[in-house]
């Protein structure tokens, strides 16, 4: 069955420091990977996606993900926070039947 | 930019009264999704919708749930007889084209307390 797994619950940095989430996924197929991001009493917003192709994807707002296939992995980077980077971050496989599968999510806190 | 909208915002119902919860998805999509998520836990899938039916649900989306689409705009999620269970956020999201490539455009988020 497709699952995510993003083991980190909480991580703190400090602004100005590099970022590193991490994202496991179960899939038997080529996996479609998204990170999202949801900040305080928002919805889901897109920051990047793997399909096929070059394995290193860029997205909005600096960050980057690298899809790793034989790690099963897709880790969310970047090299320096902002403060406005404090949110809970979703990775997700789209899976099978049209539908969304989340990892359970990390919450990312930013000190001064 | 094209998004998409949900109302109410938060809505608070006792249990065993039916609630509707309303989403616009973005105008030219022809896909659309209800998702969950309860306090503190992952984001979960409900149901998804295209031409006019149900595509795939999950095991949550059991028969005290129904999804209508009831003109050109509007995507409604109902339950009929909540329970305290169904207190969470649901996001409604809509794509174009469906399948696991879709880029999903999720909404705000409706808060649904039942109490």
């Amino acid at each position: 069955a497709q699952s995510v797994t993003q083991p980190d619950i909480h991580i703190t940095v400090s602004e100005g420091a590099s970022l590193e989430l991490r994202c496991n996924y179960s899939y038997g197929a080529t996996p479609y990977l998204f990170w999202y991001v949801q900040s305080p009493g928002q919805g889901l917003q897109l920051l990047l996606k793997y399909f096929s192709g070059d394995t290193l994807v860029q997205g909005i707002k600096g960050f980057e993900a690298e899809f790793k296939r034989s790690q099963s992995s897709f880790n969310l980077r970047k090299p320096s926070v902002h403060w406005s980077d404090a949110a809970e971050y979703f990775c997700a496989v789209g899976a099978e039947n049209n539908d969304m599968r989340f990892g359970a999510g990390t919450r990312l806190t930013v000190k001064p | 930019e094209p998004e998409v909208t949900q109302t109410p915002s938060h809505q608070v119902t006792q249990m065993g009264q039916e609630v509707i919860l309303r989403c616009v998805p973005i105008s030219n999509h022809l896909y659309f999704y209800w998702y969950r998520q309860i306090l503190g836990q992952k984001v979960e899938f409900l149901v998804s919708f295209y031409n006019n039916e149900i595509s795939e649900k999950s095991e949550i989306f059991d028969d005290q749930f129904s999804v209508e689409r009831p003109d050109g705009s509007n995507f409604t999620l109902k339950i009929r007889s909540t329970k305290l269970e169904d207190s969470a956020m649901y996001f409604c999201a809509s794509s174009n084209p469906g399948g696991r490539r879709a880029e999903q455009y999720f909404g705000p988020g409706t808060r649904l307390t039942v109490t």
